[in-house]
């Protein structure tokens, strides 16, 4: 969806390497997802952010930080990469927590091998 | 925690055919949506709702909350190729995890044509 960018698109990295992912947008939208996608599993949080500074892990954040020095951007560092954090990961963005009643947006993913 | 089970997993129509998937939480949800993914997407936001009960329709899609509102389902009547994707439920069960959205495993439609 046009406002909310990700990169990059696709990452091959080594195992114990770091890895920086990047979620950028233009709407101005206070809340900011990380999610990653793996089959059986659907999207699970790993962590998110409701505000410039403002952060919470999810339910798979082990191995996993994040940073949020802007409004407009969302990173998600892998710090030492393994072989189980080969995903797809998502970032999303929400106006608002209390009644988000237009859902998420979603940006186009990155797909992550770690090897 | 908080956990959302969808099933099928997988199912396999004829194009004309109509297909339901199902939602169902370990909790009370404050609201639940739905979102669609094609086949090297991403999620796409369908619905929400919210009222205990509540029915709303989109075209050939039928969505519903349970009464109790720890159970949801989409239904597409008359399958058509352009339906083909992974459909995801997803909850939100408020209180201080209000805002944070619990995806199911996901329904993923193949439709023959």
């Amino acid at each position: 969806d046009a406002g909310i960018t990700q990169s990059p698109r696709h990452k091959v990295t080594e195992t114990g390497t770091p890895v920086t992912l990047r979620c950028h947008q233009t709407e101005n939208h206070r809340y900011m997802y990380w999610y990653r996608q793996d089959p059986g599993h659907g999207l699970r949080l790993i962590h998110y952010s409701y505000g410039v500074k403002d952060t919470d892990k999810g339910e798979v954040s082990d191995g996993y930080s994040v940073s949020r020095s802007k409004t407009e951007d969302f990173l998600l560092t892998l710090e030492s990469a393994t072989s189980s954090q080969t995903s797809v990961y998502f970032c999303a963005i929400s106006e608002s927590m209390v009644a988000p009643s237009y859902g998420y947006t979603f940006g186009s993913g990155t797909r992550l091998t770690v090897v | 925690g908080q956990q959302v089970m969808q099933i099928p997993q997988y199912q396999h129509v004829q194009e004309g055919e109509d297909f339901t998937t199902y939602c169902n939480s370990s909790t009370t949800l404050s609201n639940i949506q739905w979102y669609k993914q094609r086949p090297g997407g991403h999620p796409v936001f369908l619905i929400q709702l919210v009222k205990s009960g509540e029915v709303k329709k989109q075209k050939r899609l039928t969505f519903q909350f349970g009464e109790a509102k720890k159970n949801s389902s989409l239904h597409i009547t008359a399958t058509q190729t352009t339906d083909v994707g992974t459909y995801f439920c997803a909850g939100n069960a408020g209180g201080t995890s209000y805002g944070k959205l619990t995806f199911g495993q996901g329904t993923i439609l193949t439709v023959h044509p």
